[in-house]
């Protein structure tokens, strides 16, 4: 079955630090992977996606993402945290075999302290 | 262009009455999923459809839940005699296509409440 594993429920950092958001996936054949970040009461945003190509996908607000097919993982990145990123963010695999639905992490919930 | 609408934003409804949530796509996609997102969990699918078909409903609960896109419309997911455990967050989203190409775009949600 495919699957997507965000091992930590909440990632604390300083602004101006670098995070990582972790996510790992397990699917046959190839992933197409994506970031979704949730404010409160929102909606989910698309941040970024990897589909083919660059092991390191740029996305919004400064966010990348770095695809590993060893490690199978697809960690989120940012070199410069800020207090606004502080939010719900989601890793998702898209489940090739049913219909393109997308199967979601549990989610992590970042806070970017000042 | 206006986004993925839902309406209504937060639905309050007792046990025992039905649940309609109403999602329109952005203008153009004719794609669309359902998914629902319990309290600190994350989004589980419920159904896939085009216009006036359904594609896939794996994720329905067999009884309740019902869902349609007609050809004219918004898309609605609709719940029947609501329970407490139906409490949850509703999201729709749209794609321009089914291509896995294409990534989905999310509606803002509907929250629905049994008390």
């Amino acid at each position: 079955a495919q699957s997507v594993a965000q091992p930590e429920d909440q990632v604390n950092v300083a602004e101006g630090n670098p995070l990582t958001v972790k996510c790992t996936y397990s699917v046959s054949g190839n992933p197409y992977l994506f970031w979704y970040v949730q404010y409160p009461n929102r909606g989910l945003q698309f941040l970024l996606k990897y589909i083919t190509g660059d092991n390191l996908v740029k996305g919004s607000y400064g966010f990348e993402a770095e695809f590993n097919k060893s490690q199978t993982s697809f960690h989120l990145k940012k070199p410069s945290a800020l207090v606004s990123d502080s939010a719900l963010y989601f890793c998702a695999v898209r489940d090739m075999k049913n219909t393109d639905k997308l199967i979601f992490g549990t989610g992590t919930r970042l806070q970017v302290f000042p | 262009n206006a986004g993925v609408m839902q309406n209504p934003r937060h639905l309050v409804r007792r046990r025992g009455q039905e649940a309609r949530l109403r999602c329109s796509p952005v203008k153009g996609h004719s794609h669309v999923y359902w998914y629902r997102q319990l309290p600190e969990e994350g989004l589980k699918f419920m159904v896939y459809l085009q216009k006036e078909n359904i594609i896939d409903e794996s994720g329905m609960p067999k009884e309740r839940f019902s869902a349609e896109f007609p050809k004219e419309g918004p898309s609605i997911l609709r719940i029947q005699q609501v329970v407490r455990g139906d409490s949850a967050a509703y999201f729709c989203a749209s794609s321009l296509q089914g291509s896995s190409y294409n990534e989905q775009f999310f509606g803002p949600g509907t929250r629905l409440t049994v008390l």
